[in-house]
């Protein structure tokens, strides 16, 4: 089946650093990737979505100038956190998908800022 | 507001036993229901997905029964195993949206030996 890799699986750092998690599509082209949040023992939130080669579209509420979305290959998409605080801390997913495909999603990033 | 409300929160199972979960949703634009499992610390895995041109979609123990007209869909895991205890999503989502999709809540299935 679709495999999406999310890397890294696991990241800890500082208040007011700057974390980027990588999503790749490893046998298949995603025309649009999507970038989730989830809180513990809740849903999924969706941030965003990312055609390629065009800006990310945010969900309300979503800060587009501190979740920063970068998709500019079939295969991969970027999700920077920047000035991350610790209620960024979060487990964050991502998704690819092919038109109206099913989405494949990857395994999470757990993000811990101290 | 939440377009697919997913009942219920939790659910306790005996092996050998019949889990189901039931998912309602609103916009009739809703074209593709898909069901996913997540395990702890991993993202879901679509588990069976039906379109609303059909009724009921089976896939080994996994059952999904979909009512058009009520707007609500079930899945239906027969002979549930421990190895079967994880959170399920349900999700719907229409092609006029982008094809985000939009997930219930959650259950959590506990499966006892």
């Amino acid at each position: 089946g679709a495999v999406v890799s999310q890397h890294p699986s696991w990241v800890i750092c500082k208040s007011g650093t700057s974390v980027k998690i990588e999503c790749r599509s490893l046998d298949f082209q995603a025309t649009t990737m999507f970038w989730y949040r989830q809180f513990p023992k809740q849903s999924l939130m969706l941030m965003a979505t990312s055609n390629e080669g065009s800006k990310a579209t945010y969900e309300q509420g979503v800060e587009k100038d501190k979740f920063l979305i970068n998709h500019a290959s079939l295969t991969l998409s970027t999700l920077t956190v920047t000035s991350a605080h610790p209620e960024d801390s979060s487990f964050y997913i991502c998704s690819a998908s092919t038109g109206s495909q099913p989405q494949h999603f990857g395994d999470g990033t757990r993000l811990s800022i101290l | 507001q939440q377009q697919v409300k997913q009942s219920p929160q939790s659910l306790i199972v005996q092996k050998g036993g019949i889990s189901i979960i039931n998912c309602a949703y609103e916009n009739t634009a809703f074209d593709y229901f898909p069901w996913y499992q997540q395990f702890p610390g991993k993202g879901p895995a679509l588990l069976i997905a039906i379109r609303p041109d059909v009724s009921e979609k089976k896939e080994g123990r996994f059952t999904i029964s979909f009512n058009k007209s009520a707007k609500q869909f079930s899945l239906h895991i027969m002979d549930s195993q421990p190895g079967d205890s994880a959170t399920y999503f349900c999700a719907a989502r229409g092609s006029n949206s982008g094809y985000a999709l939009n997930f219930g809540k959650g259950t959590s299935l506990l499966v006892t030996p």
